[in-house]
């Protein structure tokens, strides 16, 4: 199993721009979450979803778009890139497993926006 | 309001000394789930240790254990005999019900230094 992995590990934007961040699971894990990680601010969730076709806003939604179309691949797109937006991405995904829950992140996505 | 907070930004240890690391929740949900994850300077996320809120014994993982104090919402993560691999920064999170539709919500972190 790859487990979780995401595409690209490096990314630079100019302002305006947009791209997608790919995340792939291959777990058949329910539960995917894109975060970010700034520095000082902890890992802040970006949307996440709770299986195929249902999506929902975390705490810092807004310049990102999300669909989840298959278990397996939970995309976020970056509308029109802005220099707040560089940040490390992490990708996550989970599942309920006996009385407790299992989540893994991918290895991260570092874009800077320029 | 924070849900997670870690008040301590940088902890120092000696080797092969214990050392806690602090982190308090707020949740009016019965029902909830408290993780820890490290992160070494290569940058992956890697889970530590869990401890759920009907759990009556505190979790044990190898070195690491869970001090949960849940009418204080504390749920500080113990590191015994510490190791110069252990530097690395620490994160708490929570997952609030049994509902299975809420993501896990982290706090700020806690940069560890082992110190030889």
């Amino acid at each position: 199993n790859a487990g979780v992995t995401q595409t690209p590990k490096f990314q630079v934007l100019k302002t305006g721009q947009s791209m997608t961040l790919q995340c792939a699971q291959d777990m058949n894990h329910e539960y995917m979450s894109w975060y970010r990680q700034d520095p000082g601010m902890g890992l802040r969730l970006i949307h996440y979803s709770v299986g195929a076709g249902i999506t929902d806003q975390g705490e810092v939604p807004n310049g990102y778009n999300v669909s989840r179309s298959t278990t397996e691949d939970f995309p976020l797109r970056l509308l029109s890139a802005a220099p707040s937006q560089t940040s490390v991405y992490f990708c996550a995904s989970g599942r309920e497993a006996g009385g407790s829950y299992e989540q893994y992140f991918g290895p991260g996505t570092r874009l800077t926006v320029t | 309001a924070q849900k997670i907070t870690q008040t301590q930004p940088g902890m120092f240890v000696q080797e092969k000394e214990a050392v806690t690391l602090d982190c308090t929740y707020d949740t009016s949900d019965p029902s909830y789930g408290l993780f820890w994850y490290k992160q070494p300077s290569s940058g992956e996320m890697i889970f530590l240790i869990y401890q759920g809120s009907y759990d009556q014994q505190n979790a044990t993982e190898g070195r690491y254990s869970l001090n949960f104090q849940k009418a204080r919402k504390s749920a500080n993560l113990v590191i015994s005999a510490s190791q110069l691999g252990d530097s690395a920064m620490y994160f708490c999170a929570m997952r609030e019900g049994w509902a299975g539709n809420t993501p896990l919500v982290f706090g700020k972190g806690t940069r560890l230094s082992v110190i030889a």
